[in-house]
């Protein structure tokens, strides 16, 4: 069974620009969930998808948006990158996001911002 | 609100020494659940164990044991006989049994261990 799949691996961007970072999750999983991982803030979440709608969103500005599509792969958005979005991005599914469940997590998108 | 805390930000240990990483973590809720993951330098977190609430039996499973007590807030994580690929950074996180669909991490224990 194959496991959750995040990509790219890596990307360089310039301030301004956005980002579109991609992840598929483990088959049978309808749970999508994004968190950011900096040395400073360690692990914070940004927000769950279910069945293509958001369920939960973390303490992060607009610019970082995400949708799922009816395969439950997902996607997220930054917009307007700013120094500070450089990080480590992982996307974790579950069966049903609920809290009981276990996440697997993919090996993360690494974003630097320069 | 929900936090946890890790507040061993390194442990350095002898291969086949016990190592023992500590959790703190916070809740209003009756009904959680407290979960150890594992990132190894490939990035991916790996699920090690799950406790839930309540239930305070501790268990033993390989290698690896836990510690959960309700009275201090804790759910301590030990490795017994380290090996050199028990390295990695080891995260704590907390989730409510339903409802808002995320975790709380703690800031995780890097964890050398030398051979």
């Amino acid at each position: 069974k194959a496991g959750v799949t995040q990509t790219p691996r890596y990307l360089i961007k310039t301030r301004g620009q956005q980002v579109t970072l991609s992840c598929s999750p483990i088959s049978g999983h309808r749970s999508v969930s994004w968190y950011q991982q900096t040395p400073g803030q360690g692990l914070q979440f940004l927000f769950e998808y279910f069945s293509e709608t958001q369920r939960n969103k973390g303490n992060f500005p607009g610019r970082f948006s995400g949708r799922q599509f009816s395969n439950s792969r997902s996607e997220m958005n930054v917009s307007t990158l700013e120094l500070g979005d450089s990080a480590l991005y992982l996307c974790a599914s579950s069966r049903e996001g609920q809290g009981r469940e276990k996440l697997f997590f993919g090996s993360g998108t690494q974003l630097s911002v320069l | 609100a929900q936090k946890v805390t890790q507040a061993q930000t390194e442990i350095s240990v002898v291969e086949k020494e016990d190592v023992t990483l500590d959790c703190v973590y916070e809740t209003r809720d009756t009904t959680y659940y407290l979960f150890w993951y594992k990132q190894p330098p490939s990035g991916e977190l790996v699920f090690l164990i799950r406790r839930n609430s309540f239930d305070e039996q501790n268990e033993i499973s390989g290698r690896y044991s836990w510690n959960f007590q309700k009275s201090t807030s804790s759910f301590n994580f030990t490795i017994t006989a380290s090996q050199v690929v028990d390295s990695a950074v080891y995260f704590c996180a907390l989730s409510e049994a339903q409802g808002t669909y995320k975790y709380i991490f703690g800031t995780g224990t890097r964890l050398k261990v030398l051979a």
